[in-house]
């Protein structure tokens, strides 16, 4: 079946601009994570979707960080006011569940973000 | 605080030798998931291998197997007879088990795989 996919692949944009990230989790994946890689780094978190429960956005880097899940299935990340060190690689991954052997989450090929 | 550490930021190795990459975590929990990734140049994040910390049985997957040593917080990757495909970033990652749903991931191992 078909994996995950986010769009654009890649983002060029000047400083200031807001952006939008698309997620297309796997269909009947229940959870959603969005990750953000900076060059040579490993990932960091940003936020996660489970159902319907509320967002966990613990990892927001700053309030110009918002996202949203439309319908339990697809997800936008939002930065507004981008600045030169949100350029990163934005990753999505869902997952079928969070235990039980549903948790292994299954990852998007990313949107590179490059603020100039 | 929950931490993945990779010590060798790069390896390399000749097709079809084995190769070893290390990872140690850091946690107080007992229960909890392990997960070694690889992110080839096309930046797709794809699974390897996982393992759920009370198994004491090391997983494995075809070439790639895992020394997991709980008490020593060691959660190693073995590949086994290495293709050029297999060339990538590989990154270990950890998860507790009932909550905290977030990967904590280590820095990442580049792995240049020579012909």
């Amino acid at each position: 079946g078909a994996g995950v996919s986010q769009s654009p692949s890649n983002k060029v944009t000047e400083k200031g601009k807001d952006v939008e990230l698309r997620c297309d989790p796997i269909s009947g994946h229940t959870a959603l994570y969005w990750y953000r890689q900076s060059l040579g780094q490993g990932l960091e978190f940003l936020i996660y979707f489970q159902g319907n429960s509320a967002p966990d956005k613990s990892g927001l880097p700053s309030d110009r960080f918002s996202a949203e899940r439309t319908g339990g299935s697809v997800s936008t990340l939002t930065i507004q006011r981008t600045q030169q060190e949100d350029s990163a690689v934005y990753l999505c991954a869902s997952s079928l569940g969070i235990a039980g052997g549903r948790e292994t989450q299954y990852f998007g090929p990313g949107t590179r973000l490059l603020v100039l | 605080a929950q931490t993945v550490t990779q010590s060798q930021p790069e390896m390399s190795v000749q097709e079809a030798e084995t190769v070893t990459l290390s990872c140690t975590y850091d946690t107080s929990e007992s229960d909890y998931y392990l997960f070694w990734y690889k992110q080839p140049p096309s930046r797709q994040m794809i699974l390897v291998i996982r393992q759920e910390a009370y198994k004491q049985q090391n997983a494995t997957e075809n070439r790639f197997s895992v020394n997991f040593q709980k008490a020593a917080k060691s959660f190693s990757l073995k590949i086994s007879d290495s293709q050029l495909g297999d060339a990538a970033m590989y990154f270990c990652a950890y998860r507790i088990m009932d909550s905290n749903y977030q990967l904590i991931w280590g820095a990442g191992t580049k792995l240049i795989i020579k012909p």
